[in-house]
């Protein structure tokens, strides 16, 4: 069974900072793995696509990265902004067209 | 496109009462989704459609809960009835064709209180 972790579940740095989170997952045979942000109260949005066999996207400030192997993903964020405060969730699509998603990382931009 | 829209945003209702909750994917989308999260388990998956046929609803806690898609363009999730474990915020997905590598889009949830 595909489980997908994040760590850490919260992150405080203050404005400017580049920063890393982090996505595991247990099984690599996955077709794609998508990161989205999610404001309180809000629905997921989507932030960047990886297919599996693409090693990273890249959309403005935001470098999500992708290793089938080692089963791990990374979403870089440059140059933060309190506007990038939010949770960002990984999730991994596998057979029958389902997301299995993480927990999220709960992020918090100080100004 | 306004995306998919989801109805209501908020809900608060009775143990026993009947639920329902409704979805508008995005145009032109053929697979639609239905999520629930919440704190303690995260989003889990509970039914997915193709086509408006439903393809896998092995994700529904139990009978108690039910699916339709009438045509493409709108679903129901319905609770009958519902309990105060029901409670959470229910989002609606959408995707396009060939979605072993397509992006998902979700609505902006509808939060379900049952008192």
């Amino acid at each position: 069974k595909q489980e997908v972790t994040q760590i850490p579940a919260a992150l405080s740095v203050p404005e400017g900072e580049n920063l890393v989170l982090n996505c595991s997952f247990t099984d690599s045979a996955i077709y794609n793995l998508q990161w989205f942000r999610q404001d309180p109260g809000k629905g997921l949005t989507s932030l960047l696509l990886i297919q599996s066999s693409q090693r990273e996207q890249t959309s403005g400030r935001l470098n999500a990265s992708l290793d089938k192997s080692s089963g791990r993903s990374t979403l870089y964020i440059a140059a933060s902004q309190p506007g990038d405060s939010a949770t960002y969730l990984c999730a991994v699509k596998q057979g029958a067209q389902k997301l299995v998603f993480g927990q999220g990382t709960r992020l918090t931009i100080n100004p | 496109d306004a995306g998919v829209i989801q109805s209501p945003r908020h809900e608060v209702t009775e143990m026993g009462q009947e639920v329902t909750l409704r979805c508008k994917p995005i145009s032109g989308h053929d697979y639609l989704f239905w999520y629930r999260q919440t704190m303690m388990r995260g989003l889990e998956l509970l039914i997915y459609f193709n086509n408006n046929v439903p393809i896998d609803d092995s994700g529904m806690p139990e009978d108690r809960f039910s699916a339709k898609m009438p045509n493409a363009s709108f679903s129901t999730l319905k609770i009958q009835p519902s309990e105060p474990r029901d409670s959470a915020v229910y989002f609606c997905a959408s995707a396009s064709g060939g979605t072993n590598t397509g992006e998902l889009f979700f609505g902006e949830g509808s939060r379900l209180t049952v008192l």
